[in-house]
């Protein structure tokens, strides 16, 4: 089944304490995507990539690091959380084209206390 | 700084009523405009892929017109049902492949 996952779907962690997102697709897509979505701002573009070991910043980058050094996989690393990082985060991946779908995984609720 | 609104945040409908709302978005550099549907609890889903000026995309009683030299899109639903309800997104590729998402209008059906 073609498909977007995320783990954990639920996090509950403290101030300071490093955690990974995980994000895989099984799709073959070039552009990778993560993004937060808080009541009344949408969705917004943490970072994106088109391609292994190509990224690129997107609305609100500050305090997130992500990697790709497969195609498959795009994972988002908080170093060090702090409670304003508490959101909704949503993995996405399509194809490098203008016109092209994004495919959302599931989402994350993580909540930092 | 690129920007794409959508207007009305909210929309109350009364079931069988037909509805519509606005995505605006810089006319210049324009590629495609995506439109996608959010149902709570589940992940954004697309709809429509808008390309052409004057363009329109129909998917069942839902529609989506363009018009890139003004820079809008409006998002058609006629004689609204229930599964209706959700939040209704648009996305705007610009030139550096990022995505400008709107905050979206939430649609609300009344039994």
């Amino acid at each position: 089944e073609a498909q977007v996952t995320q783990n954990p779907r639920y996090l509950i962690t403290v101030t300071g304490k490093k955690l990974t997102v995980t994000c895989s697709q099984n799709m073959n897509h070039e552009y990778m995507s993560w993004y937060r979505q808080d009541p009344g701002l949408g969705l917004r573009q943490i970072y994106y990539s088109m391609n292994v070991e190509v990224t690129d910043k997107g609305d609100v980058p500050e305090g997130y690091k992500v990697s790709r050094k497969e195609k498959r996989n795009f994972p988002l690393i908080l170093e060090s959380p702090s409670p304003n990082q508490t959101s909704l985060y949503f993995c996405a991946s399509g194809g490098a084209h203008y016109t092209d779908t994004q495919y959302f995984g599931p989402g994350t609720r993580l909540t930092v206390l | 700084i690129l920007n794409v609104e959508q207007s009305p945040q909210s929309l109350h409908v009364q079931e069988g009523d037909s509805t519509n709302f606005t995505c605006s978005f810089p006319s210049s550099n324009f590629y495609a405009l995506h439109w996608y549907r959010w149902e709570t609890a589940k992940s954004p889903e697309a709809l429509f892929v808008m390309t052409l000026n004057g363009d329109e995309k129909k998917k069942g009683r839902i529609s989506a017109t363009l018009n890139t030299k003004e820079g809008y899109s409006y998002l058609y639903i006629k004689g609204s049902q229930p599964e209706d309800s959700a939040t209704y997104l648009c996305a705007f590729p610009a030139l550096n492949y990022q995505l400008i998402w709107g905050a979206g209008t939430k649609l609300i059906i009344k039994p």
